[in-house]
């Protein structure tokens, strides 16, 4: 298969307890976006990034969550002191350039599902 | 200040029948839109998309027309079938600066026998 991999696909943690997740893009695609998706809502752009550089981060994003990318392949997203409100899906996409400019589709993941206690 | 808004949470269709999807949006800026389908556990899958300086997109039993003028976006799915039945989504993004995507709240699709 060689879609968008996230692992793990759930995660069940104590409130204050650091958790990471992992996304694998297509092979090919050099961005990488992460989401947040709640009950009722559509998903919430967090940051993204082409290759290793990360290019633009959500006011979403506090300072408790980090993202890598560091070889420009699969990212990280780290959340530390985890909260109930941090209880979410978080999706990952991958896009690759495309002719015309600035028209990439991005493909998701099957995301993960944190469950905070 | 939610810049993209499906107004209607859910639609009932008649398999056969034409679904018909809507999406509005506020921000004249955004300049590319695209309709996501998520099944429960999955991830959103890629449906068709739209250019804003095109008013009609057709991919198969899908297509898209875009208003600029109502800023208004629909998604028409026809003949409608029983897999349909998802939730949809619409999306939009603003300019070549930013390749962030902002979502609508999305519509349940179901579609009956």
């Amino acid at each position: 298969d060689t879609g968008v991999s996230q692992n793990p696909r759930h995660k069940i943690t104590k409130r204050g307890q650091n958790v990471t997740f992992r996304c694998d893009p297509i092979s090919e695609h050099n961005r990488l976006y992460w989401y947040r998706q709640t009950l009722g809502q559509g998903p919430e752009f967090l940051t993204y990034f082409q290759n290793e550089a990360q290019l633009e981060k959500s006011r979403l994003l506090s300072d408790r969550f980090s993202a890598e990318r560091p070889k420009g392949s699969f990212s990280t997203l780290e959340i530390q002191r985890t909260e109930q409100g941090d209880s979410a899906m978080y999706l990952c996409a991958s896009s690759g350039r495309q002719v015309p400019q600035g028209t990439d589709t991005q493909y998701f993941g099957p995301g993960t599902r944190l469950t905070v206690l | 200040d939610q810049q993209v808004k499906q107004n209607s949470p859910s639609l009932s269709v008649q398999e056969g029948r034409i679904s018909i999807l809507n999406c509005d949006y506020t921000n004249s800026m955004f300049d590319y839109f695209l309709w996501y389908k998520k099944y429960p556990a999955e991830g959103p899958t890629f449906l068709i998309s739209i250019s804003s300086i095109k008013d009609k997109n057709e991919d198969g039993r899908f297509t898209v027309f875009l208003n600029k003028s109502a800023k208004h976006l629909s998604l028409h799915i026809v003949p409608s079938q029983p897999g349909d039945s998802a939730v949809y989504f619409c999306a939009a993004r603003r300019g070549y600066n930013t390749d962030k995507l902002i979502f609508g709240t999305g519509t349940r699709l179901q579609v009956f026998p």
